[in-house]
C-alpha cells in the first residue's frame, strides 16, 4: 500500500500522559499536514511540513504539542500532558509541492485519541 | 476572509435517485475547489478537484461537481445514488492566489444517508 499511514490508529490514554503519533506520507511528497478533527467538526489545521521544514503552525496549538520530520520523510506528534479537550482524530496528509497552489493533500486513516 | 458553507448538515436521498450535496465559497481570486469523503472512524478520501476548465469535473466512485463562478458554488452531484455512498462529505478551497501557503479552507461537511 503506498498511501499514507498513521500509527497508532486508537489511543487511550489518562490525563496527563504524554502520547507520541506518526505518520508515513507517500514516499515522494515532500509536503505533510497535521489536522485535528472533533465530531461534527471539519479538519482543523495544527501545523505542516515542507521536507523537515515547520512552515507553519496554528495559533491554536497550544505549547504542549510539538511536531517533528526530523528527515522529510515520516512526521511524528507529541502532545505533553494529555487533557481530556485533547480527545479527537489526529489526521495526517501528505502533498507534492511541485503540483503548485493546485496541489492535492492525501489523507492517512487518522488516529483517534480518548483522553480519560 | 476565506470561506466554504455547506448549507445542509444533512442530505437524505433514497437509493437509485439523484444526488446533490451543496457547497458555496467565497475566496479572494480564483478558486481551487476540493470534494473529499469521509466514512465512519476513517480517513478522509479524495473525490475531485476543480482548477480550470471545464465547469463540469469528474471524479471518484461515479461522482462529479459544477463549478458555478457567478453564483460560488460547487455542487457535488451524482446520478444514482448507492447505500454505500452514505458516508460525511467535506468541501475545500484554496485561492489561486494563495501562494505558498497551500491551506485548505474546510466546510463543517455534510452528512449523506442513503436510504434502501
Amino acid at each position: 500500500d503506498t498511501g499514507v499511514s498513521q500509527n497508532p490508529r486508537h489511543k487511550i490514554t489518562k490525563r496527563g500522559q504524554n502520547v507520541t503519533f506518526r505518520c508515513d506520507p507517500i514516499s515522494e511528497h515532500n509536503r505533510l499536514y497535521w489536522y485535528r478533527q472533533t465530531l461534527g467538526q471539519g479538519p482543523e489545521f495544527l501545523t505542516y511540513f515542507q521536507n523537515e521544514a515547520q512552515l507553519e503552525k496554528s495559533r491554536l496549538l497550544s505549547d504542549r504539542f510539538s511536531a517533528e520530520r526530523p528527515k522529510g520523510s515520516f512526521s511524528t506528534l507529541e502532545i505533553q500532558r494529555t487533557e481530556q479537550g485533547d480527545s479527537a482524530m489526529y489526521l495526517c496528509a501528505s502533498s507534492l509541492v511541485s503540483a503548485g497552489p493546485q496541489e492535492t493533500q492525501y489523507f492517512g486513516p487518522g488516529t483517534r485519541l480518548l483522553v480519560l | 476572509a476565506q470561506s466554504v458553507a455547506q448549507p445542509e448538515d444533512q442530505v437524505n436521498v433514497a437509493e437509485g435517485n439523484p444526488l446533490t450535496v451543496k457547497c458555496t465559497y467565497s475566496v479572494s481570486g480564483n478558486p481551487y475547489l476540493f470534494w473529499y469523503v469521509q466514512y465512519p472512524n476513517r480517513g478522509l478520501q479524495f473525490l475531485l478537484k476543480y482548477i480550470t476548465g471545464d465547469n463540469l469535473v469528474k471524479g471518484s466512485y461515479g461522482f462529479e461537481a459544477e463549478f458555478n463562478k457567478s453564483q460560488t458554488s460547487f455542487h457535488l452531484k451524482k446520478p444514482s445514488a448507492l447505500v454505500s455512498d452514505s458516508a460525511l462529505y467535506f468541501c475545500a478551497v484554496r485561492a489561486s492566489s494563495a501562494g505558498n501557503n497551500r491551506k485548505l479552507i474546510w466546510g463543517l461537511g455534510t452528512s449523506l444517508a442513503v436510504n434502501p
